[in-house]
């Protein structure tokens, strides 16, 4: 089976612009969700997926927000870019039988300058 | 606030050895435990989990110790081996909240011959 893909891998912006990441998750997972990574704070939890409903939320500001498709492909976007959103996007698929345990794709680093 | 702590950012083994990585928590709630391995330029890999109802699970040369009293658990590698040099990454699952994992920060092992 194909691993879980992120597009694109590297993406450099500039500070109020806007982006979109996508996501494409094992075949038959149904669950994913998003990380950032930053070498400050780790790994944070921004919101999961599951179904095309968003089922979970992190504490990030309303700047961030994803969405799920049918296939179960899943886009982020982030507008109004600051300079600390500069950070590895992680992408995450689950199956619903798994125990809790998320399979990650190689991430997308987004700088901002 | 960091609900999950790693609080040895880097550990040095032998090849052979035993290798302990240690985590501590601070939220009653989480009903599942898990530990990623992550090599430089890839996403975290799932390596192994435990419920909160267990103490002990093994697989292979790793296995997970959960000590709920003390909110406190470690991973050992038995016998270390060059390979096993990654950063480590302990995580956590809130009950009933989906996929939603709460990662500590990571801690760097490094495996010398």
């Amino acid at each position: 089976k194909a691993g879980v893909t992120q597009t694109p891998r590297y993406l450099i912006k500039t500070r109020g612009q806007q982006v979109t990441l996508s996501c494409s998750p094992i075949s038959g997972h149904r669950s994913v969700s998003w990380y950032q990574q930053t070498p400050g704070q780790g790994l944070q939890f921004l919101f999961e997926y599951f179904s095309e409903t968003q089922r979970n939320k992190g504490n990030f500001p309303g700047r961030f927000s994803g969405r799920q498709f049918s296939n179960s492909r899943s886009e982020m976007n982030v507008s109004t870019l600051e300079l600390g959103d500069s950070a590895l996007y992680l992408c995450a698929s689950s199956w619903t039988g798994a125990a809790y345990e998320q399979y990650f794709g190689p991430g997308t680093r987004l700088t901002v300058t | 606030d960091q609900q999950v702590k790693q609080n040895s950012p880097s550990l040095s083994v032998q090849e052979g050895r035993i290798s302990i990585l240690n985590c501590d928590y601070t939220n009653s709630m989480f009903d599942y435990f898990l530990w990623y391995k992550k090599y430089p330029a890839e996403g975290p890999t799932f390596l192994i989990s435990i419920s909160s109802i267990k103490d002990k699970n093994e697989d292979g040369r790793f296995t997970v110790f959960l000590n709920k009293s003390a909110k406190h658990l470690s991973l050992h590698i038995v016998p270390s081996q060059p390979g096993d040099s990654a950063v480590y990454f302990c995580a956590a699952r809130v009950s009933n909240s989906g996929y939603a994992l709460n990662f500590g920060k990571g801690t760097s092992l490094l495996v010398t011959p």
